[in-house]
Parts: C-alpha cells; sequence; structure tokens
C-alpha cells in the first residue's frame, strides 16, 4: 500500500545548481505533508513542511510546492550544497489526528562539488 | 538545542529473546512515536501513543509489541520475542502535536540485530 511515492531513487546534482525531489501521493485525506533528511546513522530531520490547504511554503534555500490536483509536492534546494547530500523523505499525514507518518521510499540526493 | 535520544545505539539479540529500546523524547512534547525502517526500505509507522494511551498502531505492532512511559521521561518500546525479521532501525519520535503541523522530531535510532 504504496500512499506515498518518491518515484526517484537517486539524483545527482552540481553544487550551486537546484535540486529538484519529487513525491507523489494517492490519499486525498492527507492534510499535511513533510520532508525529511537523513544522514546514514542517524535519525530523520525534519526540514520544512506545507498544509494542504497552500501551494506553498519556503525556508531559505528550501522551498516546498503542493499541487493537489495532481496529488503532487515537490522540494527545491536552491543553491545546492555539497553538505545537503542524503536521503530525502516525504511523509505525509492524514485528518485522523493520531499523528502517523506515511513515509516514501527515499530519494539519495548527491551533490557534486 | 533540544533531541531525541535512543539507547542503545545497537542491540544485538538471539530469536526469541525480549528486548527493550528505550527513547527519551523531548521534554515539552506530549506526542510519542516509533517507527523503524528495514534495511533498503522506507520508514514505517509502529505506534503512536498519547496520555498513556495508544492513538493509533500499525499491523506491524502485534501483540509481541508493547510500548510504555514509565516515567515521566522515558518512553520505551518492548518486543516480547523477537524474530529475525525484527532485525531493522527503530526511531523514537515526538512531538508537541497530533494533527496539523505535527513536526516529528527523531531520535538517531536503535539498531536491533536478531540472530
Amino acid at each position: 500500500d504504496q500512499q506515498v511515492k518518491q518515484n526517484s531513487p537517486s539524483l545527482s546534482v552540481q553544487e550551486g545548481r537546484i535540486s529538484i525531489l519529487n513525491c507523489d501521493y494517492t490519499n486525498s485525506m492527507f492534510d499535511y505533508f513533510l520532508w525529511y533528511k537523513k544522514y546514514p546513522a542517524e535519525g530523520p530531520t525534519f526540514l520544512i513542511s506545507i498544509s494542504s490547504i497552500k501551494d506553498k511554503n519556503e525556508d531559505g534555500r528550501f522551498t516546498v510546492f503542493l499541487n493537489k490536483s495532481a496529488k503532487h509536492l515537490s522540494l527545491h534546494i536552491v543553491p545546492s550544497q555539497p553538505g545537503d547530500s542524503a536521503v530525502y523523505f516525504c511523509a505525509a499525514s492524514d485528518q485522523s489526528n493520531t499523528g502517523k507518518l506515511i513515509f516514501g521510499q527515499g530519494t539519495t540526493l548527491q551533490v557534486k562539488p | 538545542e533540544p533531541e531525541v535520544t535512543q539507547t542503545p545505539s545497537h542491540q544485538v539479540t538471539q530469536m526469541g529473546q525480549e528486548v527493550i529500546l528505550r527513547c527519551v523524547p523531548i521534554s515539552n512534547h506530549l506526542y510519542f512515536y516509533w517507527y523503524r525502517q528495514i534495511l533498503g526500505q522506507k520508514v514505517e509507522f509502529l505506534v503512536s501513543f498519547y496520555n498513556n494511551e495508544i492513538s493509533e498502531k500499525s499491523e506491524i505492532f502485534d501483540d509481541q509489541f508493547s510500548v510504555e512511559r514509565p516515567d515521566g521521561s522515558n518512553f520505551t518500546l518492548k518486543i516480547r520475542s523477537t524474530k529475525l525479521e525484527d532485525s531493522a532501525m527503530y526511531f523514537c519520535a515526538s512531538s508537541e502535536r497530533r494533527g496539523g503541523p505535527n513536526e516529528q522530531y527523531f531520535g538517531p535510532g536503535t539498531r536491533l540485530t536478531v540472530t
């Protein structure tokens, strides 16, 4: 039951360029979306989130876009830095208010100097 | 900056043994969670916990699993009789809120290896 999908297992970009990570979902009851970053041997670190009533949220170099009609969101990192190299997870929560997060499979981003 | 801590970082156990994974959530958080990640797979929700009760549990969280908040700071996950397929990274998380913008903060994880 893959309600949250990240179809690109990996992405490689040059330092200074834009990184775009994509995420699709199937459950229209999701009302909140989050992006997490994970380094090896560490837990996921919260990056940025967006409510389903918005279409864009920006925090420094990170911007998340939400297209509800397409059930698609993306994370833009501009400019990309080598320290951004990590696995990025998209996650979603629904309106049940239990707090459960449903994660995508993750995309490994490599930023080359 | 406050953070979620987990102990031990690595636990090796034999099949059929009981294990207890420990977590100290962020102190002003009221909602607690356990997730696991089997090597190479996605992070999977196990259970959410609030006000000394389970709010929701996944299909993975069967009768072999239990959670407890034994005191004001610790949050534990117990697996009564471990199986080989329980080998995974187990992450504890906590949040201030349950719905809406409930950014969850994760601990570094416990790697459980069942032999």
